[in-house]
């Protein structure tokens, strides 16, 4: 398995600010995926990052809104931008472990007042 | 195009119950991988099981119990005398291609397990 440490676990933010991700993988994965789950709803994948090139993207995610970066093979930020209450959701990291599965950070709770 | 789906919303059993969750799943490839997780109210997503499509060997884990049939791409998860920390949100995923992708979520069922 993988351990994933992602923080922060919750934050509450003012409309129009930013909120930076980070998520930390206790190995080395060559892509790592953002997932976002609204109130009630399934998990829909953000985009996919691989290290060393841009990540890419989901229809109706664009990278101004949801810049990525992606430095090195265990390290992966995600940022949200322009903070609206749409954007209060769970945000969740992921990487495959080869061989077992599809692992999941423990998620950021994100309010936007 | 690929597809999961859950079509249980919401279950509600009473402790020492047995159920089961439906997941029904679409894709042209033929080798892809199924996974469960669970969601407790805590929002993290518990990894369950992972099974590939060349994989229909039906797998038990104490009071879980996976069923893969291709011939109605299906793969239900089936909880034996349910507990209440049961309670949970269960996903069922969908993989496609080969390992490493991306998942595809159903919409999840809500399992509620009283005392």
């Amino acid at each position: 398995s993988a351990v994933i440490s992602q923080k922060p676990s919750r934050d509450i933010c003012q409309r129009g600010t930013s909120l930076t991700i980070q998520c930390q993988v206790d190995s080395q994965v060559t892509m790592m995926f953002w997932y976002r789950q609204q109130p009630g709803q399934s998990l829909t994948l953000i985009a996919t990052a691989n290290q060393g090139s841009e990540a890419t993207y989901e229809s109706g995610f664009v990278i101004d809104k949801f810049p990525i970066s992606r430095p090195n093979l265990t390290f992966s930020t995600l940022t949200v931008s322009n903070l609206s209450p749409e954007d209060s959701s769970i945000y969740l990291c992921s990487v495959w472990a080869s061989g077992v599965g599809q692992y999941f950070g423990a998620g950021t709770r994100l309010s936007v007042l | 195009a690929q597809k999961v789906t859950q079509a249980q919303t919401e279950i509600s059993v009473v402790e020492k119950e047995d159920v089961t969750l439906d997941c029904v799943y679409e894709t042209r490839d033929t080798t892809y991988y199924l996974f469960w997780y669970k969601q407790p109210p805590s929002g993290e997503l518990v990894f369950l099981i992972r099974r590939n499509s060349f994989d229909e060997q039906n797998e038990i884990s104490g009071r879980y119990s996976w069923n893969f049939q291709k011939s109605t791409s299906s793969f239900n998860f089936t909880i034996t005398a349910s507990q209440v920390v049961d309670s949970a949100v269960y996903f069922c995923a969908l993989s496609e291609s080969q390992a490493g992708t991306a998942l595809i979520f159903g919409k999840g069922t809500t399992l509620s397990v009283s005392s």
